[in-house]
């Protein structure tokens, strides 16, 4: 299948602080990436929805102004956690995937990264 | 709107053992269903997946068959290793190929 990577795989930050993530497609252009956060023992948590050249969608609850979103090419979307605090500790994960017409295909996701904020 | 319920784990067995995770699912239309394995630390990997009833996606000795009228996709294995220990994800997929629905995860522990 596609690769998807993300860098940092983990990092520690101190509180206040600005984090940012970054998920590619190595080996297919993405026209769409999606951000996820796991929490310990849980299921994926859905962020945003992030299309290519446009501005991501979020779901209820999540703070755009918090969690910046940019997908400037085909194949890397960054996230940006700013003024970081403890509670944002989480494991995010980006899943990468194309459309075919208004049909998402199969969401290829990345390694995580591990924050910390201290 | 979708959802998936998995069984509660943690599941704990013994190599060799034989695994059922349940999944079942409430959606309109015809749903892609999915399972996918998490390792610890690392991000999610399809593990296998049907399109539509009465399909049987398989992989690595996994298999799970779309069952429309029970509105399920139970996860099972004959023979589980310890290399198989991990959290596996049912999800589905709206009839439009709309984004992933997940289930909660069931940690699934094989001792040798």
């Amino acid at each position: 299948g596609a690769v998807v990577s993300q860098h940092p795989s983990w990092v520690i930050c101190k509180s206040g602080t600005s984090v940012k993530i970054e998920c590619r497609s190595l080996d297919f252009q993405a026209t769409t990436m999606f951000w996820y956060r796991q929490f310990p023992k849980q299921s994926l948590m859905l962020m945003a929805t992030s299309n290519e050249g446009s501005k991501a969608t979020y779901e209820q609850g999540v703070e755009k102004d918090k969690f910046l979103i940019n997908h400037a090419s085909l194949t890397l979307s960054t996230l940006t956690v700013t003024s970081a605090h403890p509670e944002d500790s989480s494991f995010y994960i980006c899943s990468a995937t194309t459309r075919t017409g208004a049909s998402y295909n199969e969401q290829f996701f990345g390694p995580g990264t591990r924050l910390t904020v201290l | 709107g979708n959802s998936v319920t998995q069984m509660e784990g943690p599941v704990t067995l013994s190599e060799e053992a034989f695994l059922t995770i349940n999944c079942t699912y409430t959606a309109t239309g015809y749903p892609s269903l999915f399972w996918y394995v998490q390792y610890p630390g690392e991000g999610l990997q399809l593990l296998l997946k049907a399109t539509k009833a009465d399909d049987k996606g398989s992989n690595k000795g996994f298999e799970a068959t779309y069952r429309k009228e029970t509105t399920s996709f139970h996860l099972e294995k004959g023979s589980v290793q310890v290399s198989d220990s991990a959290v596996y994800f049912c999800a589905l997929s709206g009839s439009s190929g709309s984004r992933l629905t997940f289930g909660e995860g069931t940690q699934l522990t094989v001792n040798p």
